[in-house]
């Protein structure tokens, strides 16, 4: 595997169910995150990962649950969605303090959610 | 508010024409600025990253920055069919050295 890997690819969920995205860069980065992207919307930042510590958590609803057990792998746990919830989530990695000074981000292929 | 702002289309031009696609930013502070494309239902391609003022080339595009007027823009030379997708412009503000802001996006349509 090379890059930024997501799965799953696609998801249907109710909204009472538990549920939860993997992501899992191979590119050696020191951080990752998640986005939220809906139709017609700019892509939303909803939590920033650090060496494993969470720097920015952007007002998200805490039926979203982020985790990071290592600088590698970043999960969302979902729980009692709602339909408006339903987009692409994509995870993003970078590495900081690169050669340029700032980061840039490198994205995996997403997951499409529709929860019912 | 920190925004970032394009135009969202779509815009069409023919098949070896150059596109122009434009963005502003709100803080005169920003450091650091990236196009990415994206292709309907696939995720965020980096194409570009640009930091300084004045123009940066790569193959057909050239990205240009003028942080006095606070725009940045991509032009793309020669274009083709296959750069049929959406645009999207990301500004990194001051004080967030990880928080990408984006644009809408531009959706840029070649016709051959």
């Amino acid at each position: 595997e090379t890059g930024v890997t997501q799965t799953p690819r696609h998801l249907v969920m109710g909204m009472t169910n538990k549920k939860s995205l993997k992501c899992e860069q191979h590119l050696g980065h020191n951080a990752m995150y998640w986005y939220k992207q809906s139709a017609k919307k700019p892509l939303e930042l909803m939590f920033v990962y650090n060496f494993k510590e969470q720097t920015e958590n952007n007002s998200v609803p805490s039926r979203f649950s982020p985790e990071c057990p290592n600088s590698s792998h970043l999960f969302l746990h979902l729980h009692t969605l709602q339909p408006e919830d339903s987009a692409l989530y994509l995870c993003a990695s970078s590495q900081s303090g690169g050669t340029s000074g700032w980061d840039t981000q490198y994205f995996g292929p997403g997951t499409r959610l529709t929860v019912l | 508010q920190k925004e970032v702002e394009q135009n969202s289309g779509p815009l069409s031009v023919p098949e070896g024409a150059i596109a122009s696609l434009n963005c502003t930013y709100s803080d005169r502070g920003s450091q650091s600025f990236f196009w990415y494309r994206q292709y309907s239902g696939k995720s965020p391609e980096l194409i570009m990253s640009i930091y300084s003022n004045g123009d940066k080339e790569d193959g057909r595009f050239t990205a240009q920055l003028n942080k006095a007027s606070q725009y940045v823009s991509l032009l793309i030379r020669d274009s083709q069919p296959s750069d049929s997708a959406t645009y999207l412009c990301a500004v990194t503000f001051s004080g967030s050295a990880r928080q990408l802001t984006f644009g809408s996006g531009t959706q840029l349509t070649v016709l051959p």
